[in-house]
C-alpha cells in the first residue's frame, strides 16, 4: 500500500524567501503524486501533479515540484514566498495497483507560516 | 469555487445519533469521493462512487454508508455517532474514475461535524 510522509508539520519562512516543503512517498509501483493547498475554512485546491511525464512539474501560484524516483521524493518549492501563501499544504499519492479506482492517500500536512 | 457543493456547512449532534451529509458534484462529473479530515487521523479516503455504483472503498467504518443517486448527488450517512467521529468531511468529484492524468479531483468546502 502506498503512503506519504511530509517532513515538518510547521514550516516558517520570511516573506520573499524560498519555500521548501518536503514529501517522500512509498509505493509499490511508480505513483501519481499531487500537492494540494488548503486555506482556512476552505476545501482543498490542486497546486500541481506528477503523472509520469516531465519530472519537474509547474503548478499554480508560482509553485513547482520535482519528482525524484531515486530519492522517492516530491518536494514542493517556490522561489519567493508571499504572505498569501500561508496555508496548509498536503502531499498525496495514488498508484495504479488497484486498477486506478482509488482515492488519494494524503500526508499529514505542513502548515506554512510566512513571517513579514 | 470548485463547483462542488456540500450541505450543511456545520452540523452539531449528540452521541448515538444519525446524520446525513449531502454532496452535489460539478456539472458533468460522474465520480464522487468522500474524505474525512480529523486531527488524529489526518485526511482519509472513505469511499468512491462512479455513476451510481460503489467503485472503491477506503477506511470507512461499518457505521458509515454512502450512496449516489441518479442525479449524481451523493449522501454520506453516519450512524451511532461517537465523539471520535467529529471531523471535517469533504466530498470531491471528478469526470471519471481512477486518479489518472485527466481525472483531477475537485474538492467541496466540507461539512464540519461536531458530536457532543
Amino acid at each position: 500500500a502506498q503512503s506519504v510522509t511530509q517532513l515538518g508539520s510547521h514550516v516558517s519562512v520570511s516573506e520573499g524567501a524560498l519555500v521548501l516543503l518536503r514529501c517522500n512517498y512509498s509505493s509499490s509501483v511508480p505513483p501519481y503524486l499531487f500537492w494540494y493547498v488548503q486555506y482556512p475554512n476552505q476545501g482543498l485546491q490542486l497546486l500541481l501533479k506528477y503523472t509520469s511525464a516531465a519530472t519537474l512539474v509547474k503548478g499554480i501560484n508560482g509553485f513547482e515540484a520535482e519528482f525524484k524516483k531515486s530519492e522517492t521524493s516530491f518536494h514542493l518549492t517556490k522561489p519567493s514566498a508571499h504572505m498569501s501563501d500561508a496555508a496548509e499544504y498536503f502531499c498525496a499519492v495514488s498508484d495504479l495497483t488497484g486498477g486506478g479506482a482509488d482515492g488519494l492517500t494524503f500526508g499529514k500536512g505542513t502548515h506554512l507560516i510566512i513571517q513579514p | 469555487d470548485s463547483g462542488v457543493t456540500q450541505t450543511p456547512k456545520h452540523l452539531i449532534t449528540a452521541t448515538g445519533q444519525r446524520v446525513t451529509l449531502r454532496c452535489s458534484p460539478r456539472s458533468g462529473d460522474l465520480s464522487v469521493y468522500w474524505y474525512q479530515q480529523s486531527l488524529d487521523q489526518g485526511l482519509q479516503f472513505l469511499i468512491q462512487y462512479y455513476n451510481g455504483e460503489e467503485r472503491a472503498k477506503g477506511n470507512i467504518l461499518e457505521r458509515f454508508s454512502a450512496q449516489q443517486f441518479p442525479d449524481l448527488h451523493s449522501e454520506l450517512n453516519l450512524s451511532s455517532l461517537e465523539l471520535g467521529d467529529s471531523a471535517l468531511y469533504f466530498c470531491a468529484s471528478s469526470v471519471g474514475w481512477g486518479t489518472g492524468e485527466y481525472n483531477e479531483q475537485f474538492f467541496g468546502p466540507g461539512t464540519r461535524l461536531t458530536v457532543l
